[in-house]
């Protein structure tokens, strides 16, 4: 099992221009979260999914768009990156996240220049 | 609404010394509470679950729903735990996880 894969693992981008980061679980879990790791913030929840064809909104999704088309595949979308949206992106999913927990991927580091 | 609070973002003990990272939360209903840790650069990895009570690198923490607290502790701490710790707590049927803003325990030789 590969576990949770996040790509790329760093990227630079220019204010304005779009990209997506790509997750991927192989453990068929339910629930996948996006989460932004800033310093003196901790971990803040963008987007979440309960499973294929369901999203909702997080803490702080404004900017972020996601879709979840399978099981395994959960895109975090930025639309028009901005310098705010400088962060650590982690993405995480679990089979039952009440009682076993969020297995997280290695992150992506964005820069917004 | 579900609240996480780790009081100190900086903690700093001795080799061999005791460590207590606290953590108190804010939940209406009945939470499920857990420990994640990580390593410098590294990704976060669960350390514990407070449903399951074990002990986990010589790590405990009892859920004290009374105090709303769920702390984390080890008699003895070693170089190796220098990490951040985050705790968490997920509650109601759309399993949010959502964390406190991490303490930075540094162990010193």
């Amino acid at each position: 099992n590969a576990g949770v894969t996040q790509t790329p693992k760093f990227q630079v981008l220019k204010t304005g221009q779009s990209m997506t980061l790509q997750c991927a679980q192989d453990m068929n879990h339910e629930y996948m979260s996006w989460y932004r790791q800033d310093p003196g913030m901790g971990l803040r929840l963008i987007h979440y999914s309960v499973g294929a064809g369901i999203t909702d909104q997080g803490e702080v999704p404004n900017g972020y768009n996601v879709s979840r088309s399978t099981t395994e595949d959960f895109p975090l979308r930025l639309l028009s990156a901005a310098p705010s949206q400088t962060s650590v992106y982690f993405c995480a999913s679990s089979y039952s996240g009440d009682t076993y927990g969020y297995t997280f991927g290695s992150g992506t580091r964005l820069t917004v220049v | 609404a579900q609240r996480v609070t780790q009081p100190e973002k900086l903690l700093s003990v001795f080799k061999g010394a005791p460590v207590e990272l606290k953590c108190n939360y804010s939940y209406s209903g009945s939470p499920e509470l857990f420990w994640y840790v990580q390593y410098s650069r590294q990704r976060l990895q669960l350390l514990l679950r407070h449903i399951s009570r074990e002990s986990i690198k010589g790590f405990t923490a009892d859920l004290n729903k009374g105090e709303t607290s769920f702390h984390l502790k080890k008699p003895f701490a070693q170089e190796e735990d220098s990490a951040m710790y985050y705790c968490a707590l997920s509650g109601g049927s759309n399993y949010k996880l959502t964390f406190g803003k991490g303490t930075l325990l540094t162990v010193n030789p």
